[in-house]
């Protein structure tokens, strides 16, 4: 089975600090996401990686960097968090271009 | 512009009813349609990938049907670990094509 792991279920933070949001699968897959989920938007691209330290900007990339210095670890960071980043982060993987994507468990992060 | 929409927002069934639910779609050249399951504060469980009009998948108690402008998901004689969120989402051919976008959602609860 696919498994896609994030470092965190629950994170809470103050406003201005720098946050890190671990990901890691173990299914070699080439491609990794990273999704927020807000109630009445759906889910909504942040950024994704097609290949180790290769990204491309999704629909929200603002206030968000990435890094993918490995292949199976995907890293979401939030420069300056604001209390409107408040949200469930879900990162996923898949392994070619047209194939499903496979989701962690989500981290809920609080901005406080 | 590309869109994915879900109805009804939520349903409420007995357990036993049947019923459907639809994803209907606008997007420029489909390079699939996928369902997800939502436990509420988890990530998204895949269920099925269609790829073409005609096409049909059965998993257990689901049934998720393709036409060229929406999807079902058939639902036979629900029990209450059936209660979830289910989630539609479509790739397109070009442009980012990984890219999934996702519509918001059907919230199911079955009751016994």
């Amino acid at each position: 089975d696919v498994k896609v792991t994030q470092s965190s279920r629950y994170l809470v933070k103050r406003t201005g600090e720098k946050v890190f949001l671990e990901c890691v699968q173990d299914m070699d897959h080439e491609n990794m996401f990273w999704y927020r989920q807000d109630p009445g938007l759906g889910l909504r691209l942040i950024y994704f990686s097609y290949d180790v330290k290769m990204k491309e900007k999704g629909d929200i990339p603002e206030g968000y960097s990435v890094s993918r210095e490995k292949k199976e670890r995907f890293s979401l960071i939030l420069e300056s968090a604001s209390t409107n980043q408040t949200s469930m982060y879900l990162c996923a993987s898949n392994l070619g271009q047209y194939t499903e994507a496979f989701f962690g468990q989500g981290t809920r992060l609080t901005v406080v | 512009e590309d869109q994915v929409t879900q109805s009804p927002e939520a349903l409420r069934l007995q357990e036993g009813e049947s019923s459907s639910l639809n994803c209907s779609y606008t997007v420029s050249g489909l390079r699939g349609l996928f369902w997800y399951r939502q436990d509420p504060g988890k990530g998204p469980e895949f269920l099925f990938t269609l790829y073409s009009a005609g096409e049909e998948k059965e998993k257990e108690r689901l049934k998720a049907t393709l036409t060229k402008k929406e999807s079902f998901l058939h639902i036979t004689a629900p029990k209450p670990e059936d209660s979830a969120t289910y989630l539609c989402a479509v790739r397109r051919y070009g442009g980012a094509t990984n890219k999934l976008i996702f519509g918001t959602g059907t919230l199911l609860a079955v009751q016994p």
